[in-house]
């Protein structure tokens, strides 16, 4: 198994612009996360899935959109992209379960830089 | 909201020498907790993980952790560092409730080793 990837692992946008981040498992993991990591933050939810056709807002949802038409693959997308949004992303996936001791399997991670 | 501080954004201790970082949480609950280890520009791996049972948990590379239920905590040590060691360490929990797709995260500290 791959696991978790991720493309691209490094990104430069200018201000405005718009891209999409992949993020595909191949562990026939119903949930799938992404979130952001910024220096002293530790890692912030963006947006989650439950499964295909099932996503949620996570702590810092403003500038970004996601949708889950497979149960393999959950990409991110930047709207406009903003210097704010300079950071680093990962996706993850676990087990479906909510009483259950499941952890989340991450990707090696996106750098994206927005200038 | 649940919260979980991790004490010190930055740590050093000297090769062969104990290695203690400190994860508090706030919930009243006990919820599940997690330690997580960053290798350099890699994603994030899992070192242990706390569910129910036994408080002392052993993880991978020689970590282990002792839930503390009336100090709120879960404090990860090793008892002799390793210059492999070196890394950043992410203490998570999720809240009691929640899916295995919601960690909050503390905000990580990096353990630096001395040779």
């Amino acid at each position: 198994n791959a696991g978790v990837t991720q493309t691209p692992k490094f990104q430069v946008l200018k201000t405005g612009q718009s891209m999409t981040l992949q993020c595909a498992q191949d562990m026939n993991h119903e949930y799938m996360s992404w979130y952001r990591q910024d220096p002293g933050m530790g890692l912030r939810l963006i947006h989650y899935s439950v499964g295909a056709g099932i996503t949620d807002q996570g702590e810092v949802p403003n500038g970004y959109n996601v949708s889950r038409s497979t149960t393999e693959d959950f990409p991110l997308r930047l709207l406009s992209a903003a210097p704010s949004q300079t950071s680093v992303y990962f996706c993850a996936s676990s087990i479906r379960g909510v009483a259950t001791p499941y952890e989340q399997y991450f990707g090696p991670g996106t750098r994206l830089t927005v200038t | 909201a649940q919260s979980v501080t991790q004490l010190g954004s930055h740590v050093s201790v000297s090769e062969g020498a104990l290695v203690l970082l400190r994860c508090n949480y706030s919930s009243s609950v006990p919820p599940y907790l997690f330690w997580y280890v960053q290798y350099p520009n890699q994603g994030l791996q899992l070192l242990l993980k706390y569910t129910t049972g036994a408080t002392l948990v052993k993880g991978i590379n020689g970590f282990e952790a002792e839930f503390k239920k009336s100090e709120t905590s879960f404090h990860l040590t090793k008892p002799s560092a390793h210059m492999s060691d070196a890394a950043e360490y992410f203490c998570a929990v999720r809240p009691p409730g929640q899916g295995a797709q919601k960690l909050v995260f503390g905000q990580g500290t990096r353990l630096t080793i001395n040779p």
